[in-house]
């Protein structure tokens, strides 16, 4: 059974420093692992996904993610935060064998202070 | 940009009424999809559809739920008699049939309120 855990509900980072939003998964196989940011009263949307090769995976608005296979991680990365990156960060694992399961984390609410 | 597009935006209804929510997923996609999210906490899996058929369900579908495409463009999500914890924001989202590693699109979302 594949399932995804964001062990922090909330992460706090002053501007202009580095933000990390962690996520683990356990899994049956190899799954595809994809990040994604809701603002408030919005749907989810996507920022980044790993499917195969360069274990640094560069996405939208500056996030970047690195999948760690030895500890089934697959941390959400920003170099420097800015106070409108401040929303909830959901990580999810699709299982290559089963396309019909696309399951989410928890979420972590990134509060990015001036 | 091709999107999700859902509605209604926001729905009351009174305990033991139905309930449709449609959506309208991106033209070319494949998977389809219904999640729930309960005061913007976790985004919880109900159904999943391909094929014009449902391929995988949670617990939480059970029969008071029901999903349609009927259309070839809808696709519906219904609540036979809604319950108070019914209430939600109701996600609609669909998926390219690129061998699983395509990503979920998402619509806006629906509200709903049960009274």
């Amino acid at each position: 059974a594949q399932s995804v855990a964001q062990p922090e509900d909330q992460v706090n980072v002053a501007e202009g420093n580095p933000l990390t939003v962690k996520c683990t998964y356990s899994v049956s196989g190899n799954p595809y692992l994809f990040w994604y940011v809701q603002y408030p009263n919005r749907g989810l949307q996507f920022l980044l996904k790993y499917i195969t090769g360069d274990n640094l995976v560069k996405g939208s608005y500056g996030f970047e993610a690195e999948f760690n296979k030895s500890q089934t991680s697959f941390h959400l990365k920003k170099p420097s935060a800015l106070v409108s990156d401040s929303a909830l960060y959901f990580c999810a694992v699709r299982d290559r064998g089963n396309f019909n399961k696309f399951y989410f984390g928890s979420g972590t609410k990134l509060n990015v202070k001036p | 940009e091709p999107e999700v597009t859902q509605t209604p935006s926001h729905q009351v209804t009174q305990m033991g009424q139905e309930v449709i929510l449609r959506c309208v997923p991106i033209s070319n996609h494949l998977y389809f999809y219904w999640y729930r999210q309960i005061l913007g906490q976790k985004v919880e899996f109900l159904v999943s559809f391909y094929n014009n058929e449902i391929s995988e369900k949670s617990e939480i579908f059970d029969d008071q739920f029901s999903v349609e495409r009927p259309d070839g463009s809808n696709f519906t999500l219904k609540i036979r008699s809604t319950k108070l914890e019914d209430s939600a924001m109701y996600f609609c989202a669909s998926s390219a049939g690129t061998g699983g590693s395509g990503e979920l699109f998402f619509g806006e979302g629906s509200r709903l309120t049960v009274l």
